[in-house]
């Protein structure tokens, strides 16, 4: 079966140091993987996408992933969290010629000031 | 705001009442989805329509649910003789292709008592 996991329920991370919420995948096919966050009672906020080319991919509010296909990953990152990072983060894929999103279960980012 | 807007934002109900959602997409978006996200989860599909067309339901759908979005526009959800597992948020959101992201609403809170 198709999914995607987030292993972590929870990261905490100091401000102003770096950040990284894990994705990893497990698609037939070549996914879409898209990185959204969730801020309490808010609908989900693009962040950002992989669809085809370059691996490394820059999104939103200074955020970045990677696209690793011998891993299966799709990692978030950031160089210098802030606090106001603070928030639920939620990676999903698509595939070519389906409609709908298959969502991780989200990590809940803490940074600390 | 030209963002996807859902009305109500938060709906009360007693078990065995019918409630409708409604969701406003982006104007050029043909796309438009509906999930469903419980505590603790990630958004799960519910359905999805191209233009006017229901082209995609979930089995998460059941013959309680039904949702119409009859001019390509804005879509409705109407859950019939509701039950307290269907207290959740309702998500709705919209895109232009299957390689462009989904942009989310904020979101129908229901609770069913």
């Amino acid at each position: 079966a198709q999914s995607v996991a987030q292993p972590e329920d929870q990261v905490n991370v100091a401000e102003g140091n770096p950040l990284t919420v894990k994705c990893t995948y497990s698609v037939s096919g070549n996914p879409y993987l898209f990185w959204y966050v969730q801020y309490p009672n808010r609908g989900l906020q693009f962040l950002l996408k992989y669809i085809t080319g370059d691996n490394l991919v820059k999104g939103s509010y200074g955020f970045e992933a990677e696209f690793n296909k011998s891993q299966t990953s799709f990692h978030l990152k950031k160089p210098s969290a802030l606090v106001s990072d603070s928030a639920l983060y939620f990676c999903a894929f698509g595939t070519s010629g389906t409609y709908k999103y298959i969502f991780g279960t989200g990590t809940r980012l803490k940074v600390l000031a | 705001d030209t963002g996807v807007s859902q009305d109500p934002r938060h709906k009360i109900t007693k078990r065995g009442q019918n409630v409708t959602f409604r969701c406003d997409p982006i104007s050029e978006h043909n796309r438009l989805y509906w999930y469903r996200q419980t505590l603790g989860q990630g958004p799960e599909f519910l359905t999805y329509f191209q233009n006017e067309a229901q082209l995609e339901k979930s089995r998460l759908l059941s013959d309680r649910f039904s949702a119409e979005r009859p001019k390509g526009s804005f879509s409705t959800l109407e859950i019939q003789r509701t039950e307290q597992g269907d207290s959740a948020m309702y998500l709705c959101a919209s895109s232009l292709s299957e390689y462009n992201e989904q942009f989310f609403g904020p979101g129908t809170r229901l609770t069913v008592l």
